[in-house]
């Protein structure tokens, strides 16, 4: 089971709008809505910001959204602030011998 | 509040065996399933293996078949993961996390992370 596909990096401005690709297969990601997505600082463990492909955990701010279609997961950040510089990975269940797949990782620039 | 809390750094030589530990507090823990992720220096997260608490069964991901053993002690709500055969490319943090479920598992809480470096 490979690694899901992330774009290396992704930027934009304070107040803008982005979003990170994470493109899968019809066994992973196109197969089920178990899409989760997690946020890491620099020296920190992740930390879940979305589940079931949009579903926010309690705490996680609503600039925070989630999408699927077809074999593409994505998650929006909107408002863009600074404290959204980190590393961004997918996750998904997978119909394979590797059930629990991550994405390869996204770096968040904030100019 | 839950906390996962794992033990500290390890330094290791190659062939060797480590274990780490994770201490579960803050919520019933028999009724989520642990897992273990590592993340080697610079890369990407990559799942090892998922314990079910409860039983004590464990799965392992088929790259580390053979080399790793997670366990758990339900008194004090810890689970551990030893890996073996050391090798430099197991030089790593090593995380557990814990899922609601194992079907379409998705992790809440994070340890803070076990830094094991394997050198000679």
């Amino acid at each position: 089971q490979s690694a899901l596909t992330q774009p290396a990096s992704v930027s934009g401005s304070p107040g803008q709008s982005i979003t990170i690709s994470c493109t899968g297969t019809s066994t992973d990601v196109g197969h089920y809505n178990y899409v989760s997505w997690y946020q890491q600082q620099p020296g920190k463990a992740p930390k879940l910001m979305i589940y079931y492909v949009s579903d926010r955990p309690s705490g996680v701010s609503n600039r925070f959204s989630g999408s699927k279609s077809g074999n593409t997961a994505s998650l929006t950040i909107s408002g863009l602030q600074a404290e959204d510089e980190a590393d961004y990975y997918c996750s998904s269940y997978a119909f394979s011998s590797t059930p629990y797949v991550f994405g390869t990782g996204t770096r968040v620039t904030v100019l | 509040q839950v906390h996962l809390v794992q033990s500290g750094a390890e330094v290791k030589k190659p062939g060797a065996s480590v274990t780490v530990s994770c201490k579960a507090s803050g919520y019933a823990f028999t009724t989520y399933f642990m897992f273990w992720v590592r993340q080697a220096p610079g890369q990407g997260l990559e799942w090892m293996a998922i314990l079910n608490p409860r039983d004590g069964n464990a799965t392992y991901t088929q790259k580390f078949q053979g080399r790793v053993t997670v366990t758990r002690d339900t008194s004090t709500n810890t689970v551990y993961m030893q890996l073996s055969s050391l090798r430099s490319e197991d030089t790593a943090i090593y995380y557990c996390a814990r899922s609601p479920r194992r079907l379409g598992a998705y992790f809440d809480y994070w340890g803070q992370g076990a830094l094991v470096t394997v050198s000679s």
